[in-house]
């Protein structure tokens, strides 16, 4: 099925360090959303944006939804080994609403 | 806790097996999706009831069918289970169409 790409796959980094993490599509979204997901849970929603351009916080964590619509990043400010876990982003269709699903990037923080 | 409730939380069932999976929505919501999440093809939407009614089809196989019943909760039905279809099976659920989906816990599904 049709997915995002979603990058960096994995990332190891240090307490107190800053993370990016992106997503590109070929197609078009009218909503982007970005989600955690911890070992055996379901996916937390994180961030949803509505409106390309959009900035919005929440927290430490900061995402745009790109101009063009088919982008979109989430960055972590001050990391904290509680950030550890899976994170997704998600677009949401014009002519639906389904969700169409990164393939995630797993964020390892270092005490 | 999103509200959203998912039983059982673990199955394991033997091939050629039929399961059913149970979502209740959080309070409110008329909207539910059944997702599944397999380590070779991610997160995938399945299928999308709103008030009873099915509204979208995705990756779903003809083996599998789903409901929602007149209290909003909602069933997914696999049936003629394959050694590939050990999954995480995820509910979601929304207010309306196009608003934000809140996930359940999931149903790890193990077929041997």
């Amino acid at each position: 099925g049709q997915q995002l790409n979603q990058s960096p796959q994995s990332m190891f980094i240090q307490e107190g360090e800053d993370v990016s993490m992106n997503c590109t599509s070929s197609s078009i979204f009218n909503t982007w959303l970005w989600y955690k997901q911890d070992p055996g849970e379901g996916p937390v929603l994180l961030i949803a944006l509505y409106k390309a351009g959009e900035l919005t916080s929440n927290g430490r964590l900061t995402a745009q939804f790109g101009i063009t619509r088919k982008d979109s990043f989430l960055n972590i400010s001050a990391s904290i080994p509680s950030d550890v876990g899976i994170y997704f982003c998600a677009g949401q269709e014009t002519s639906g609403s389904r969700l169409t699903f990164g393939e995630g990037t797993q964020l390892t923080v270092n005490p | 806790d999103s509200g959203v409730t998912q039983t059982p939380k673990h199955l394991i069932t033997a091939t050629g097996q039929r399961v059913t999976l149970r979502c209740s929505p959080r309070s409110g919501d008329l909207s539910v999706y059944w997702y599944q999440q397999s380590l070779d093809q991610g997160l995938q939407f399945l299928i999308q009831y709103y008030n009873g009614e099915e509204r979208a089809k995705g990756n779903i196989l003809e083996r599998f069918s789903a409901q929602q019943f007149p209290d909003l909760h909602s069933e997914l039905n696999l049936s003629s289970l394959e050694l590939g279809d050990s999954a995480l099976y995820f509910c979601a659920s929304s207010v309306e169409i196009q608003e934000t989906q809140y996930f359940g816990p999931g149903t790890r599904l193990l077929v041997l």
